[in-house]
């Protein structure tokens, strides 16, 4: 079945850029997206990638794919206090739409 | 439109009673979908809608728990004989479909307590 993992916890300094990796398994998956959730708060989208792109950037947000190995990194460039939060993979079922979450990767910013 | 609201926002319950969750999707969109997340994991999909239709049900939905969505706008979501094991916080969201991206926006959850 699908499946998508993520490294539990990442800490970096404020200015840093921070790098979060996910792996999933659906090759079929069109889209995969990036999520961050804030304590006491709902799930937000950050940033989206098509299966046919290698790449996008948006701001400080960089989003890498590749297919060959079903990996996908989101690149946070000048890692700010208020970027911590827990941020979480996503990849999309083709056929309901429904998503498909890792596990989430905990972003501690220290200052 | 203020976006996908759920209430209540907390329940707490004994174990045994029944609890029902409502969440009003923003207006235009014809998907709602349910999750469930737990402590420390990703939201795991429960069951979604297209308009008033129910067109999948995971298998973590047993039989205690029924959804709806009778005019295709706001869905209920309802657990029986609740048990310690479904604590959990509920999420929905909505999308359109034909949205490129099909982005899914989703509410700030209910968070059930069953004591």
């Amino acid at each position: 079945g699908e499946d998508v993992e993520q490294s539990l916890f990442l800490s970096v300094r404020e200015g840093d850029s921070s790098v979060i990796n996910c792996t999933y398994t659906d090759s079929s998956s069109t889209y995969l997206y990036w999520y961050k959730q804030e304590p006491g708060a709902g799930l937000q989208l950050l940033t989206y990638i098509f299966s046919n792109m290698d790449m996008k950037q948006d701001q400080r947000l960089t989003v890498l794919l590749n297919k060959k190995d079903k990996h996908l990194s989101l690149r946070i460039a000048d890692t700010q206090t208020g970027d911590s939060a827990i941020y979480f993979c996503a990849e999309k079922e083709n056929q309901g739409g429904k998503l498909i979450f890792g596990q989430g990767t905990e972003l501690s910013v220290k200052p | 439109d203020t976006g996908v609201s759920q209430d209540p926002r907390h329940k707490i319950t004994k174990r045994g009673q029944n609890v029902t969750f409502r969440c009003d999707p923003i207006s235009e969109h014809n998907r709602l979908y349910w999750y469930r997340q737990t402590l420390g994991q990703g939201p795991e999909f429960l069951t979604y809608f297209q308009n008033e239709a129910q067109l999948e049900k995971s298998r973590l939905l047993s039989d205690r728990f029924s959804a709806e969505r009778p005019k295709g706008s706001f869905s209920t979501l309802e657990i029986q004989r609740t048990e310690q094991g479904d604590s959990a916080m509920y999420l929905c969201a909505s999308s359109l479909v034909g949205l490129t991206y099909n982005e899914q926006f989703f509410g700030p959850g209910t968070r059930l307590t069953v004591l």
